[in-house]
């Protein structure tokens, strides 16, 4: 079982439309949570975080959280072009400093 | 501007020669990270230093070497015994204990070619 996944892509959704993006995890005293997006060919860069339950909005994104499931989340909303990207989700271990990543989505919002 | 720098951006190795890529940081960040990323692929771990002279493995150490001299800087090589090298390195650093929201930063990414 890999330690986070994320859900198989590619996701395409039109301009406007809310795009869902999910991730599950599977160590369960995990703390911390981060969603980065990487345009292509480029590094990635941290768009979200969160490490209580439940949701956390910032502008158009939000993050929900849901340890007891293991489950976290992002939501775009009013999604535009822009936003076509891959979004990895990350985990930071239960102790040290170390994240890892899932394998990422791959979001097109089409005009 | 406080960041992470990777040189060269572009690199391409040719089969048994080792190579070292370059990562700087200047945000006064402890601890250090290279990952690899291959097309379509999430990252994975090479090495991690939390602070001056130390060093781990991460989850695909071999054929790859670090150093941690200084603490701006975690250059990797990536040696003859590295197989399959073409890949994207991705090096980050953080500061453990500045919160449970404090996430990575990332440099710009060295992308190597084995020719």
């Amino acid at each position: 079982q890999k330690e986070v996944e994320q859900n198989s892509g590619p996701l395409s959704v039109p301009e406007g439309a809310i795009a869902s993006l999910n991730c599950t995890y599977s160590d369960r005293g995990s703390q911390s949570f981060f969603w980065y997006r990487q345009y292509s060919g480029k590094s990635p860069e941290l768009i979200m975080s969160i490490y209580s339950n439940g949701d956390k909005e910032d502008g158009r994104f939000t993050a929900q959280l849901n340890k007891a499931s293991q489950y976290v989340s992002l939501l775009i909303r009013d999604s535009q072009p822009s936003d076509s990207a891959t979004y990895l989700c990350a985990v930071r271990e239960t102790s040290g400093s170390r994240l890892t990543f899932g394998e990422g989505t791959q979001l097109t919002v089409n005009p | 501007d406080g960041g992470i720098t990777q040189s060269p951006k572009y690199l391409f190795r040719k089969e048994g020669q080792n190579v070292t890529l370059s990562c700087e940081q200047n945000l006064n960040h402890d601890a250090m990270y290279w990952y690899r990323q291959d097309p379509g692929q999430g990252l994975r771990l090479i090495y991690y230093s939390q602070i001056v002279n130390d060093f781990q493995k991460g989850d695909i150490a071999e054929g790859y070497s670090v150093s941690r001299e200084k603490k701006e800087s975690f250059p990797l090589t990536v040696t003859s015994a590295q197989k399959n090298p073409t890949a994207f390195y991705l090096c980050a650093s953080t500061t453990p204990g500045q919160g449970l929201t404090y996430g990575y930063t990332f440099g710009s990414g060295t992308r190597l070619t084995v020719v």
